[in-house]
C-alpha cells in the first residue's frame, strides 16, 4: 500500500524557517518525482515545487523561489521541503505527492502557522 | 503563473449531469493534453479524478469524465450523487517543470 506521511509543520514567526518532510513507503521511490502543494486555510490548492526522480530537476512557485528548497534522500525514502524567511501568507496545510504531471497518490498534509 | 479559472459553485441533482469548467491559457491548458482533476472532501486530502485530459484511474467510477477544447478543460459528472458532495480542482501543466491549480470548485448535490 503507498503511504506519504508528512511531518515538521508547526508555529514559526514570520521571518523564521521550517523543514518539512514526507516518509514514502509501498512504492519504489527512487523511480518517482515528487511534488509539494500547499492549501491555505479555507482556500484552494497551490503547487508549490517538485523534484525529478534523482534529485537534479527542481522547479518552484514564483512566490517561493529564493526561499524554499525542495530535497530528497532516496537512501531514506524521504522528500524534504526547507522553508527560510517565512511570511504570513505561507501559513496553510502542506501536502506531498507523488509524481511530475499528475499526483496519483497524496499524503494528508502538515500545518504550517506563520504569526508572531 | 496565473491560476486555472474555475467556477465557485455549481450545484445538480442525481437525474443530471454536472460540468465544471477550467479556463486557462495558450501557455498551460491549451498547450499540453496534460489536465488533471482532483476531488477534495472537508478536511481530507485530494484524491486524483482524471489525468492526461480523460484518463481515469482504476476505482474512480465512470461518471467522471474528462475533455478539453481550446483552453478550457471540463469535469462532466453524470448524474451525481451524495458522496460526490466535494471540491474539484483542475490542475494543468504549465511548462519548465511547473503545475498550475484552478481555484476549486464547491459541488452541491440536491
Amino acid at each position: 500500500e503507498v503511504q506519504l506521511v508528512e511531518s515538521g509543520g508547526g508555529l514559526v514567526q514570520p521571518g523564521g524557517s521550517l523543514r518539512l518532510s514526507c516518509v514514502a513507503s509501498g512504492f519504489t521511490f527512487d523511480n518517482y518525482w515528487m511534488f509539494w502543494v500547499r492549501q491555505a486555510p479555507g482556500e484552494g490548492l497551490e503547487w508549490v515545487a517538485n523534484i525529478q526522480e534523482n534529485g537534479i530537476e527542481k522547479s518552484y512557485v514564483d512566490s517561493v523561489k529564493g526561499r524554499f528548497t525542495i530535497s530528497r534522500d532516496n537512501a531514506k525514502n524521504s522528500l524534504y521541503l526547507q522553508m527560510n524567511s517565512l511570511r504570513a501568507e505561507d501559513t496553510a496545510v502542506y501536502y506531498c505527492a507523488r509524481g511530475f504531471l499528475t499526483g496519483d497518490y497524496w499524503g494528508r498534509g502538515t500545518l504550517v502557522t506563520v504569526s508572531s | 503563473q496565473s491560476a486555472l479559472t474555475q467556477p465557485r459553485s455549481v450545484s445538480g441533482s442525481p437525474g443530471q449531469s454536472v460540468t465544471i469548467s477550467c479556463t486557462g491559457s495558450r501557455s498551460d491548458v491549451g498547450r499540453y493534453d496534460y489536465v488533471s482533476w482532483y476531488q477534495q472532501h472537508p478536511g481530507k486530502a485530494p484524491k486524483l479524478i482524471t489525468y492526461d485530459v480523460t484518463e481515469r484511474p482504476s476505482g474512480v467510477p465512470d461518471r467522471f469524465s474528462g475533455s478539453k477544447s481550446g483552453n478550457t478543460a471540463s469535469l462532466t459528472i453524470s448524474g451525481p450523487q451524495g458522496e460526490d458532495e466535494a471540491d474539484y480542482y483542475c490542475c494543468s501543466y504549465a511548462g519548465d517543470y511547473t503545475l498550475v491549480f484552478g481555484g476549486g470548485t464547491r459541488l452541491t448535490v440536491l
